[in-house]
C-alpha cells in the first residue's frame, strides 16, 4: 500500500501554462506539506495544512495555490508557469500534535517548464 | 530562524570505509532532529531521528547522537556498502514552527566497490 502518493510523477509543460499536482495520504495523518527541491537538491517548505486549514505559508509567489479538500488530500495548483518553477515537488504528511513526528514523503513530481 | 548546516561537498569513499557526515543546527526552541536519505530518483525516507538531548537514533547501521552542548547531530556508519550511495539530509523540526522541516543542503555519498 502506498502511504503518500503524488500524481503525476513527471510533468513537462510550456511557460505560461497552468498545472496541478495532486497528493493523497492513507496514513490517517492530520497534516500535509508541500516542499520544493531545486536543481542543487536543496529542499524548502512551501505550504502546510492541518485538518484542511493552512498553517504554513512561506514566501511563495501567489501563482502557487494549495487546496486541501479533506485531511487526506493536498493539491498544488500553479498558474502562469515560469522557467524557474522547474523543480521536484514533494508532498509529505505527519501528525501535528506532538513534536518529533516523522514526516512521510511522496515519490515527488518532477516538473520541467520549457 | 531555525537552520541546519551540513558539511560542504560530496563524499566519496570505498566499500567498508567509515562514514561521517557532520550536521550542526541553530534553533530557538527544543527541536527534534532527523536524518533523511534520498536514493536516486526517489523521495525522501526517514533514516533515523532523535527528539531530545543525548538521545541516539540508529537504523541500518547508521547512528547519530543529539548533542545539545555542541548543537550537533553527526551521522556515522562503521562500514558502508555500495547500496548506501544516496543523498543524506539532516533536518530539524519544532512544534512551535508547526513541525516544518528545515533541511541542510544535503550530502551526496558515493560508495565505490
Amino acid at each position: 500500500d502506498t502511504a503518500v502518493s503524488q500524481t503525476p510523477k513527471y510533468l513537462v509543460t510550456q511557460m505560461g501554462n497552468d498545472k496541478s499536482i495532486k497528493c493523497e495520504q492513507n496514513l490517517g495523518h492530520d497534516t500535509m506539506y508541500w516542499y520544493k527541491q531545486d536543481s542543487k537538491k536543496f529542499l524548502k517548505i512551501m505550504f502546510s495544512y492541518n485538518n484542511k486549514e493552512l498553517i504554513i505559508n512561506e514566501t511563495v509567489p501567489n501563482r502557487f495555490s494549495p487546496k486541501s479538500p479533506d485531511k487526506a488530500h493536498l493539491n498544488l495548483h500553479i498558474n502562469s508557469l515560469e522557467l524557474g518553477d522547474s523543480a521536484v515537488y514533494f508532498c509529505a504528511s505527519s501528525q501535528l500534535e506532538m513534536g518529533g513526528q516523522t514526516q512521510y514523503f511522496g515519490p515527488g513530481t518532477r516538473l520541467l517548464v520549457l | 530562524g531555525d537552520s541546519v548546516t551540513q558539511m560542504e561537498g560530496p563524499v566519496t569513499l570505498s566499500e567498508e570505509a567509515f562514514l561521517t557526515i557532520n550536521c550542526t543546527y541553530t534553533a530557538t526552541g527544543y527541536p527534534s532532529l532527523f536524518w533523511y536519505v534520498q536514493y536516486p530518483g526517489e523521495g525522501l525516507q526517514l533514516l533515523l531521528k532523535a527528539t531530545k538531548a543525548d538521545d541516539k537514533g540508529s537504523n541500518k547501521g547508521f547512528e547519530a547522537t543529539y548533542r545539545k552542548e555542541t548543537t550537533s547531530f553527526h551521522l556515522e556508519k562503521g562500514s558502508v556498502q555500495v547500496s548506501d550511495s544516496a543523498v543524506y539530509f539532516c533536518a530539524l523540526s519544532d512544534i512551535y514552527g508547526n513541525n516544518r522541516l528545515a533541511f541542510g543542503k544535503g550530502n551526496q555519498v558515493v560508495v565505490i566497490p
